[in-house]
């Protein structure tokens, strides 16, 4: 079974507009994280945001913030603003105890002008 | 700041040539693993390790073996290198902590033909 959806392989958004990832996670360990990654053309891994299971809060960090529903298991990435730059694979990924990582199969954001 | 890094950034093997790539991280994680990405996938886990001398299967481990003899160094070997093992591959370290960052190297691009 899935254990990290995203539901939307590719999405077109006007530049200045916010956008909304979709993902979805499966897991019975009480204690996780939940990850977001940006993958630019040039093929490199760049951190987003993490959200502990047990945060309060939602996690933000600067224009992306994680909209965390854990009752219906959704850690969706909002990014405000969009911009051209923003252009690029968006993963998905849970972290359970035994550190493993799991990936979504990600979703191509293009930002228009 | 090194960071992780692997080497090479690209190779091109012939069918049953064995090779290494090699991943090191100068940060003292204890936790580093190897990711493959296919065209339209997400990252899948090959191995990982907790810490020297500790090494553990991941989703596809088959046709690869790694080892950790110290904390710095984690190099994985295909043995008899497929078609199937075409693929980009990821080595990332994080600290000993489910919360933990990943940090990624910069990827190896593996053509086997």
């Amino acid at each position: 079974a899935q254990k990290i959806t995203q539901t939307q392989p590719g999405m077109f958004v006007q530049e200045k507009e916010a956008v909304t990832l979709d993902c979805t996670y499966d897991t019975s360990d009480p204690s996780y994280g939940l990850f977001w990654y940006k993958q630019p053309s040039s093929g490199e891994m760049i951190f987003l945001i993490y959200q502990g299971s047990y945060d309060q809060q939602n996690a933000t960090e600067g224009r992306y913030s994680l909209n965390f529903q854990k009752a219906r298991k959704s850690a969706n990435l909002v990014i405000s603003a969009s911009q051209l730059g923003d252009s690029a694979m968006y993963f998905c990924a849970m972290r359970e105890a035994n550190y493993q990582l799991i990936w979504g199969a990600g979703t191509k954001l293009i930002i228009k002008p | 700041n090194a960071g992780v890094t692997q080497t090479p950034k690209f190779q091109v093997l012939k069918t049953g040539q064995s090779m290494t790539l090699q991943c090191a991280q100068d940060m003292n994680h204890e936790y580093m693993s190897w990711y493959r990405q296919d065209p339209g996938m997400g990252l899948r886990l090959i191995h990982y390790s907790v810490g020297a001398g500790i090494t553990d299967q991941g989703e596809v481990p088959n046709g690869y073996n790694v080892s950790r003899s110290t904390t710095e160094d984690f190099p994985l070997r295909l043995l008899s290198a497929a078609p199937s093992q075409t693929s980009v591959y990821f080595c990332a370290s994080s600290p000993r902590d489910a919360t933990g960052e990943l940090f990624f190297g910069e990827g190896s691009r593996l053509t086997v033909l």
